[in-house]
């Protein structure tokens, strides 16, 4: 079985630039996660989805940032604009009942905004 | 705000040693936890659940301690390729999903 497939596997871009990241979840889970990973934060909760529908965005930094899930096996990450703050590994994660239960990690995404 | 503590490390360990480290949690009525292995440069993947009575796992042992909220890890007869970083993570419960401390990174030396 293939696992959660995330692209591209690295982006580097300027400044102000939009950034687009997408992930394909494991085939039937439920629950798809967004993360961004630093050294100095470690691994933060951006987003979350439950049957394509966001249940918590708390975690999300701010307005440049949004995520869609138009379906069931396709889920995007947006930054617009870009800036070299948000340079960091941004992995999706899915997982099958509930949001606690174990998730499944894709290879990430290592973004740089120059 | 709902915290998970980790010591940071390194901590580096010749092969074949026990090696133990801890995770501190804020909330008391966290429901479940687990640890993660992350590979350098490569996504977290589940190590072990940690279950209330504790549990063991071949050369791993996870224990919950709810009454000083912290869990722990003891790896047994340490191996090359238990190098990596181990990530403490909490469940809260509610609609929350789950909490990720920073990890520990680990060193085992030939």
């Amino acid at each position: 079985d293939a696992g959660v497939i995330q692209s591209p596997r690295h982006e580097v871009t300027e400044m102000g630039q939009e950034v687009t990241l997408r992930c394909k979840p494991i085939s039937g889970h439920d629950y798809l996660f967004w993360y961004r990973q630093t050294m100095m934060r470690g691994l933060e909760l951006l987003i979350y989805f439950n049957n394509n529908v966001p249940i918590d965005d708390s975690g999300m930094p701010e307005d440049r940032f949004s995520a869609k899930m138009p379906n069931a096996s396709f889920s995007t990450l947006k930054i617009q604009p870009s800036e070299p703050r948000d340079s960091a590994v941004y992995f999706c994660a899915s997982s099958l009942g509930t949001p606690q239960e174990t998730q499944y990690f894709g290879p990430g995404t290592r973004l740089l905004v120059l | 705000r709902k915290e998970v503590e980790q010591d940071p490390g390194p901590f580096n360990v010749p092969e074949g040693a026990t090696v133990a480290f801890n995770c501190t949690y804020s909330n008391s009525a966290s429901q479940s936890f687990f640890w993660y292995r992350q590979d350098c440069r490569k996504e977290p993947k589940l190590l072990m659940s940690v279950y209330s009575s504790g549990n063991e796992d071949g050369r791993f042992t996870a224990q919950l301690n709810r009454a000083s909220q912290y869990i722990s890890l003891l790896i047994r007869d340490s191996k090359l390729s238990d190098s990596a970083t181990y990530l403490c993570v909490v469940n809260h419960g509610g609609a929350d999903g789950l909490t990720f401390g920073k990890g520990t990174h680990l060193i085992i030396q030939p």
